[in-house]
Order: structure tokens, then sequence, then C-alpha cells
């Protein structure tokens, strides 16, 4: 079982270039999210979605798009990368919002 | 919104136990969690309590939960050298589930 896969694992972009976080799970898992990790700031909620077709915002949603088509992906939209974006993100899913949830690898992002 | 907190780093020698203290804001959260990530890599789920229980042990972890002061700790037993960590506590606000600031374990011989 794949669990919750992330690509790429390290991307890094200029300022003001848009990318794309990719994130699937194959668990059929209703609720998905993702984070980003800083130091000494714990992980903080970007966007989350409690099923296809619904997505609402996180603690820190300025600059970053998300939509959900299907159950199984969550991709992540930077629409326009500044140097604050530089982090490490994790997408994260589990059967629902009150369940333990299962983390992928994380993507490591440098904006320069 | 909700917050979390951790205290940010702990040293404990191979062989002792490690306490890891959270104490978190939102009294409705159902359930509390401990995610443990080790470098470089995602959080994995470690354990967690439901909100009516006052403690719960797997194997080396024990998680006692304190919902009058909101406190919440983990205890590992015999720590050793794969334990070192950082350990984040969790809980549901809502559909969210907010993380603290992370605990960085690191066990020494």
């Amino acid at each position: 079982n794949a669990g919750v896969t992330q690509t790429p694992k390290f991307q890094v972009l200029k300022t003001g270039q848009s990318m794309t976080l990719q994130c699937a799970q194959d668990m059929n898992h209703e609720y998905m999210s993702w984070y980003r990790q800083d130091p000494g700031m714990g992980l903080r909620l970007i966007h989350y979605s409690v099923g296809a077709g619904i997505t609402d915002q996180g603690e820190v949603p300025n600059g970053y798009n998300v939509s959900r088509s299907t159950t199984e992906d969550f991709p992540l939209r930077l629409l326009s990368a500044a140097p604050s974006q530089t982090s490490v993100y994790f997408c994260a899913s589990s059967y629902s919002s009150g369940q333990g949830a299962f983390f992928g690898q994380g993507t490591r992002l440098t904006v320069v | 919104g909700e917050d979390v907190e951790q205290s940010l780093f702990l040293s404990v020698r191979e062989g002792d136990s490690s306490v890891i203290n959270c104490t978190y804001t939102d009294s409705s959260s159902t359930y509390l969690y401990w995610y443990k990530q080790e470098p470089g890599a995602g959080l994995q789920l470690l354990t967690y309590i439901f909100s009516n229980m006052d403690m719960k042990q797997d194997q080396r972890l024990t998680v006692l939960l304190n919902k009058k002061d909101k406190h919440l700790s983990l205890r590992i037993a015999d720590t050793q050298t794969g334990d070192s960590a950082i350990y984040f506590c969790a809980e549901i606000d809502t559909d969210k589930l907010i993380f603290g600031t992370g605990t960085r374990l690191q066990v020494f011989p």
C-alpha cells in the first residue's frame, strides 16, 4: 500500500513562479489536508477538504489554492511563489476529521 | 483560534524515562494525539487518547490526560536512541487537526 504520496520531494522556485504540489492517497479517505512546517512553529494548516468537491481554509491559506475533484487527489497550488513560502509541506489524509491522520513524506520547497 | 503548546527541547539519558508535556485549549476535543517525526520524514501517529479517559498505556508509552487543566503528557519508559525525534501533540478543532510546536527529544548514552 502506497498510503499518502507527495511529489515532488524537493523543489526550488524563483520568486513569482507558480507550481503545484501533488498529493494522492489510496486509502479511500474522505478527509485530506495540507500543512506547512517551519522551525519553531510546528505544523500550520493551509487548506483542508472533508470530501470531493469540498475545500476550506485553514490557518495560513494566503498565496495557496486547492481543489478536490476526486477522493484520491488533493493538489496544492502556489500562485506566485514568495520567499516566505520556503518551507516543508505535508499532505495528510484520514477516514474522517476526527481520526488520526496519515502523512506523506513531505515536499521541501525553497523560493529564491 | 485554538492553541496547543509544548516545550521545544528535552534531553534524557538512554534508559531513563522521558516525559513530554502539552497544554491545549479546546475542551471539546474528542481525541488527542501524539505524533512522532524522525529526521527527514513525515509524521507518524504514535498513540491517541479519547477525551473520556485519564490514562492509556501502550507498551513503553503512557499517555496521561488531565481535562481540568487541559494538560496532556506522553511518557516513554526506558528511552532508547531510536526514540530521538520530534514529538507533536495535536487536538481536533471542529474539522481541523491542530498541532503543537513539537518537542525535540534528544537521547544521549
